[in-house]
C-alpha cells in the first residue's frame, strides 16, 4: 500500500512568488492534515481537512495560505506571496475514519525556501 | 492547547545501551503517537498509544494518562536508531483531531 507522497520535495523560491505544494493521502483516507516546521520551532498543525469540507483551520497562519481539497481526494496548499518566514518544511498527514481519534501517518514533507 | 514536554532534550549512547525518553503533556488526551524522524527527515510511526503498554521488537512504550506523560523505552540502541523522537498528542478538546508536538529527543547512538 503507498504511504502519503507530497510534490516537490524541494522548491526554492523568490519572496513574493507563488508556490504550490501537493499532498496525495492514503487511499480511503478521509482525513488528511497539514504541518509545518519554520526554523527552530516545533512542528505545527495547520489545518484539517474531511473529504473536501475543512473541520478546522485554526493553524494557518494568514490569509497568504491557501488549502484546498477537491473532489476529497488530494489537497493542496497555496502560499501567495511567500514570505521569508514561511521558509520551512511543510508536512501532510492521512487518517482512516471520520470524527474518531485515528493513528496519522506523515508524508516525507515539501521543503520550502524562501530567498 | 495542550502543552508538550519531551526530556531530555538531546542523548547520546553507546550502541547497546538502554535508555528512557519523557513526554509530559499539560491536559487529557484522547490519543498520543510517538514518531522517530530519520536523518532524510521522514517521520516514521512507532507507536499510537492512547494509553497502556506496547512493545515492538526493541521498542516499547507506556503512556499513563491519568498522570500524563508517556515513556519510549529504547533497548540495545543501535546506530540506526539515531534521529529524533517525537511524542505528539491528540488533547480530547481538539474536535479537529491535531496532533500537537513535542521539541524532540535528539539521540545519537555511537558505534
Amino acid at each position: 500500500e503507498a504511504g502519503v507522497t507530497q510534490f516537490p520535495s524541494h522548491s526554492v523560491i523568490e519572496k513574493g512568488q507563488t508556490v504550490t505544494l501537493r499532498c496525495d493521502p492514503i487511499s480511503g483516507h478521509d482525513n488528511l492534515y497539514w504541518y509545518r516546521r519554520v526554523m527552530g520551532k516545533e512542528i505545527k498543525f495547520l489545518l484539517h481537512f474531511v473529504k473536501e469540507s475543512k473541520q478546522d483551520e485554526s493553524g494557518m497562519p494568514n490569509n497568504r495560505f491557501l488549502a484546498e481539497r477537491t473532489g476529497g481526494t488530494y489537497s493542496t496548499l497555496k502560499v501567495q506571496p511567500a514570505e521569508l518566514e514561511d521558509s520551512g518544511v511543510y508536512f501532510c498527514a492521512s487518517s482512516y475514519g471520520r470524527g474518531t481519534y485515528n493513528e496519522q501517518f506523515f508524508g516525507p514533507g515539501t521543503r520550502l525556501t524562501v530567498l | 492547547g495542550i502543552q508538550v514536554e519531551q526530556s531530555p532534550p538531546d542523548l547520546i549512547l553507546q550502541e547497546g545501551a538502554n535508555s528512557t525518553l519523557r513526554c509530559n503533556f499539560s491536559d487529557s488526551v484522547n490519543n498520543l503517537q510517538w514518531f522517530h524522524q530519520n536523518p532524510w527527515g521522514q517521520l516514521i510511526n512507532l507507536f499510537y498509544i492512547p494509553s497502556g503498554t506496547k512493545q515492538n521488537g526493541r521498542l516499547s512504550a507506556t503512556t499513563v494518562a491519568t498522570e500524563r506523560y508517556s515513556l519510549l523505552y529504547i533497548s540495545s540502541s543501535q546506530t540506526t536508531d539515531s534521529g529524533v523522537y517525537f511524542c505528539a498528542p491528540q488533547g480530547w478538546r481538539n474536535a479537529g483531531n491535531m496532533l500537537t508536538f513535542g521539541g524532540g529527543t535528539r539521540l545519537m547512538v555511537k558505534p
